[in-house]
């Protein structure tokens, strides 16, 4: 069991916006600023998207947005493509272990 | 451009060893923390292990403690994973993976492609 929990799938139409949350807790999401998230297609290695809750690294699309509300951070996907369609995963900082934590991962389908 | 390639993968036997290397190229390697991080078939990421800029600090998943030993050659910009008494539930691809900040900070801008270990007897 992850110790992000995010939703196992999501899905929306061509245009549409989407998004998706990480839940965590007050030893991760909820007390720092540390969260990121990557895009994975099938078979490719994950691409960050996002990095400390809302910074966008250069390159990636400005449709890809991050927010967090106490121990639940999201990302948002704007005017969704065929493109999209891929798993996302969250990542955090947290004080109960060396290293970070994953969440599970949500598979997008664009319909 | 920054590249990070993975080698070392293959089948090996339950309780067997095998080492992973990284060859990293277009940025100066000792100034980053690096990290392995893994990803079973069909399954999430999990982050294994990462090194410090000088490869004094080096922590783990507490799964792999005792068995994986982490390390870096600045000098080769090479990154190791040594992984001992090989358990079924280590068969993952294995990633090279760069921090661009310190420690347990999740900022990882640049993966390697993978390299593919399968523990089976």
């Amino acid at each position: 069991q992850s110790a992000l929990t995010q939703p196992a799938s999501v899905s929306g139409s061509p245009g549409q916006s989407i998004t998706i949350s990480c839940t965590g807790t007050g030893s991760d999401v909820g007390d720092y600023d540390y969260v990121s998230w990557y895009q994975q297609h099938p078979g490719k290695a994950p691409k960050l998207l996002i990095y400390e809750v809302s910074y966008r690294p250069s390159g990636v699309s400005n449709r890809f947005s991050g927010s967090k509300s106490g121990s639940t951070a999201s990302l948002t996907i704007s005017g969704l493509q065929a493109e999209d369609e891929a798993d996302y995963y969250c990542a955090s900082y947290t004080t109960t272990s060396p290293l970070g934590v994953f969440g599970g991962g949500t598979k997008l389908t664009v319909l | 451009e920054v590249q990070l390639v993975e080698s070392g993968g293959g089948l090996v036997q339950p309780g067997g060893s095998l080492r992973l290397s990284c060859a990293a190229s277009g940025f100066t390697f000792s100034s980053y923390w690096m990290n392995w991080v893994r990803q079973a078939p069909g399954k999430g990421l999990e982050w294994v292990a990462n090194i410090k800029e000088g490869g004094s600090e080096r922590s783990y998943v507490d799964s792999v403690k005792g068995r994986f030993t982490i390390s870096r050659d600045n000098a080769k910009n090479s990154l190791y994973l040594q992984m001992n008494s090989l358990r079924a539930e280590d068969t993952a691809v294995y990633y090279c993976v760069r921090s661009y900040a310190p420690a347990a900070i999740p900022n990882f801008d640049y993966w390697g492609q993978g390299t593919l270990v399968t523990v089976s007897s």
